[in-house]
């Protein structure tokens, strides 16, 4: 079964521009979440998708984006990039459930590491 | 709010040699998930252990355990007979049980250094 896949796994843009990521859950998960981890914050929550749908959603502004398709995969995006853009960013799955509440495990990808120059 | 805190930043620990990493949480719910999670240098988060609170026993996953005292809102990992390839960067993590969804609140982290 394959795991967690997030592309790109480097990429470098410039300040003012903007980023999308990729996510693409484990076959049959059907909940997306994302996280941010800079060495300076660690990680902080920034949204989770469940069937389309977006469920939760953390203190980040509205620079920050995603969506969720049908089948599941799920991007996100960062315009008007900063400095302090520069991180890995974490994509998790899991099976969820349609009622809200779950206790299935989290499956990471490697991450998708930007640099902002 | 929940807030997850682990204390110690650096940890090290002698190959078959036993370490303790600590984790300390805060919540006002009582229906919620612990977790730690191990970042090794390739980066993907892998899921070492979980504990349900409302679970008394403390769970156990090969050389893995837990010792949860949910009164004093405690959860540290024991790491018996470690291994060079248990070094890595170790997380603590909540997850509500009441509100919806799979958010995670993260500890800062704990770097386990286990030298040979």
């Amino acid at each position: 079964k394959a795991g967690v896949t997030q592309t790109p796994r480097y990429l470098i843009k410039t300040r003012g521009q903007q980023v999308t990521l990729s996510c693409s859950p484990i076959s049959g998960h059907r909940s997306v979440s994302w996280y941010q981890q800079t060495p300076g914050q660690g990680l902080q929550f920034l949204f989770e998708y469940f069937s389309e749908t977006q469920r939760n959603k953390g203190n980040f502004p509205g620079r920050f984006s995603g969506r969720q398709f049908s089948n599941s995969r799920s991007e996100m995006n960062v315009s008007t990039l900063e400095l302090g853009d520069s991180a890995l960013y974490l994509c998790a799955s899991s099976y969820g459930t349609s009622g809200g509440i779950t206790a299935g495990e989290l499956f990471f990808g490697e991450g998708s590491r930007l640099t902002v120059l | 709010a929940q807030t997850v805190t682990q204390s110690q930043p650096e940890m090290s620990v002698q190959e078959a040699e036993t370490v303790t990493l600590s984790c300390t949480y805060d919540t006002s719910e009582s229906d919620y998930y612990l977790f730690w999670y191990k970042q090794p240098p390739s980066r993907q988060m892998i899921l070492v252990i979980r504990q349900e609170a409302y679970k008394q026993q403390n769970a156990t996953e090969n050389r893995f355990s837990v010792n949860f005292q949910k009164a004093a809102k405690s959860f540290s990992l024991k790491i018996s007979d470690s291994q060079l390839g248990d070094a890595a960067m170790y997380f603590c993590a909540y997850r509500s049980a009441i509100t919806s969804g799979s958010r995670l609140t993260f500890g800062e982290g704990t770097q386990l250094t286990v030298n040979p």
